[in-house]
């Protein structure tokens, strides 16, 4: 079946290092993907998304590479802070799917002081 | 603005009982879709809904039942309780379809313990 799922499902980085968490996708017919952050207790935290007709794309902090060619999705952090400590996964939407979104098993990133 | 609200936050039921969660959305959001979350699981798509009618089904039993309401807010039903529902029950919304641009948010959910 068709899957997102993630490379590694633990990162830990020092504070200030940038962090990156990487994701595989396998539905080729997904146009939009997202990256949610969940910490501890609490619902998954939108992050940045993007669409498949572009490449990366920036917010404050977090730049999001999607790599179409080998179905390739990261979510890059800089300059990691204790508050960053969460589990991130990243999601697709498929063409058509309407609001279902697929989730991935999730990575989680510990934030080392 | 208030985000997606869900109610309760945690309850315990017995197995056999019946549960109904409850959400709204934010305010202007039409869409809402129901996920379950299992312990050190990513969330599972279980409903969506749009303007009152289904417009998904994820790969869940007939014991699971949602509806919308006239003013967009939504309950999730889980009859006949099985202790391998105990899970968070998470409720997003958007504006409408992700397709045309619109991004999805999560609320903090309700914590379901089946004993």
């Amino acid at each position: 079946g068709e899957s997102v799922g993630l490379h590694l499902p633990t990162l830990s980085v020092q504070e200030g290092d940038n962090s990156i968490i990487n994701c595989a996708y396998s539905n080729s017919a997904s146009d939009y993907f997202i990256w949610y952050k969940q910490e501890s207790g609490k619902g998954p935290q939108f992050i940045i998304d993007i669409r498949s007709n572009m490449d990366k794309r920036q917010g404050q902090r977090v730049t999001v590479l999607l790599n179409k060619t080998v179905k390739h999705l990261s979510l890059q952090i800089a300059a990691t802070q204790p508050g960053d400590s969460a589990v991130y996964f990243c999601a697709e939407n498929p063409r058509g799917g309407y609001q279902k979104v697929t989730f991935g098993t999730g990575t989680k990133l510990q934030v080392i002081p | 603005d208030a985000g997606v609200t869900q109610s309760p936050t945690h309850l315990i039921k017995t197995r056999g009982q019946h549960v109904t969660l409850r959400c709204s959305p934010i305010s202007g959001h039409k869409s809402v879709s129901w996920y379950q979350q299992v312990l050190g699981q990513g969330p599972q798509f279980i409903f969506q809904y749009y303007e009152k009618e289904e417009r998904g089904r994820g790969n869940f039993p007939d014991r699971f039942s949602a509806r919308q309401f006239p003013n967009y807010s939504s309950e999730l039903n889980v009859n006949a309780l099985l202790l391998g529902d105990s899970a968070l029950y998470l409720c997003a919304s958007s504006l409408g379809f992700v397709s045309s641009g619109n991004t999805i948010y999560f609320g903090e959910g309700s914590w379901l313990t089946v004993v």
